[in-house]
């Protein structure tokens, strides 16, 4: 059973549109971060949401994290090819500094010219 | 560049070998994870460290994985007896290890194995 559900699993959209990703969970989590990752590479931290309602805003990409601290989103305004990658949602549990994270099964996003 | 590394980045190997894998992590950096990823998956935690203390371990890491950080800087990791279910990217991340507010962890490049 996985503890957070992303959707969607793939996607491919064309330059210039928008799209959100999705990270659910019945879970409570202290913090959630979203990382990207390209093939081949380790994942890169893009943002962590710490309060509950918290909006995020990291250029055209914006992160909110959900009142229950249970689920969050990421929207991309104007995707543009340099956007495309694995897009992973993570979750820390417990007060603060938890150790482990669980992750979601991702999302890969394909932009294209 | 002073971020996590990891050696080496790819391993191809025959099923019943041994192999170890590294990590070092950022300088300063106090906890020390292990996760796995195979194709289509996200990562999935395996062990990770506080210094020299491995504090907790998944069900993932069988009798046939060992995980060491002997002096509380480098980890290595190693399995034995390779099946061809073993072959994934191994991720290894640190963080400062905050006792309070968020600990960021910051993702090596990772090791790919493939067991043959």
């Amino acid at each position: 059973t996985q503890l957070l559900e992303q959707s969607p699993q793939f996607l491919s959209i064309q330059e210039g549109e928008n799209l959100t990703v999705y990270c659910n969970s019945s879970s409570v989590f202290s913090s959630l971060q979203w990382y990207r990752q390209e093939p081949g590479e380790g994942p890169v931290l893009l943002v962590t949401v710490v309060t509950g309602g918290e909006v995020k805003k990291l250029k055209r990409l914006t992160f909110q994290f959900g009142d229950a601290r249970k689920d969050s989103s990421l929207h991309i305004t104007a995707a543009q090819p340099g956007d495309t990658g694995l897009y992973l949602c993570a979750g820390a549990r417990g007060s603060g500094n938890t150790g482990k994270l669980i992750f979601g099964q991702g999302t890969t996003l394909q932009v294209k010219p | 560049d002073t971020g996590v590394s990891q050696d080496p980045r790819h391993k191809i190997t025959k099923r019943g070998q041994n192999v170890t894998f590294r990590c070092d992590p950022i300088s300063e950096h106090n906890r020390l994870y292990w996760y796995r990823q195979t194709l289509g998956q996200g990562p999935e935690f395996l062990t990770y460290f506080q210094n020299e203390a491995q504090l907790e371990k998944s069900r993932l890491l069988s009798d046939r994985f060992s995980a060491e950080r002997p002096k509380g800087s480098f980890s290595t990791l190693e399995i034995q007896r390779t099946e061809q279910g073993d072959s994934a990217m191994y991720l290894c991340a640190s963080s400062i290890g905050w006792a309070g507010g968020t600990d960021t962890q910051y993702f090596g490049p990772g090791t790919r194995l493939t067991v043959l």
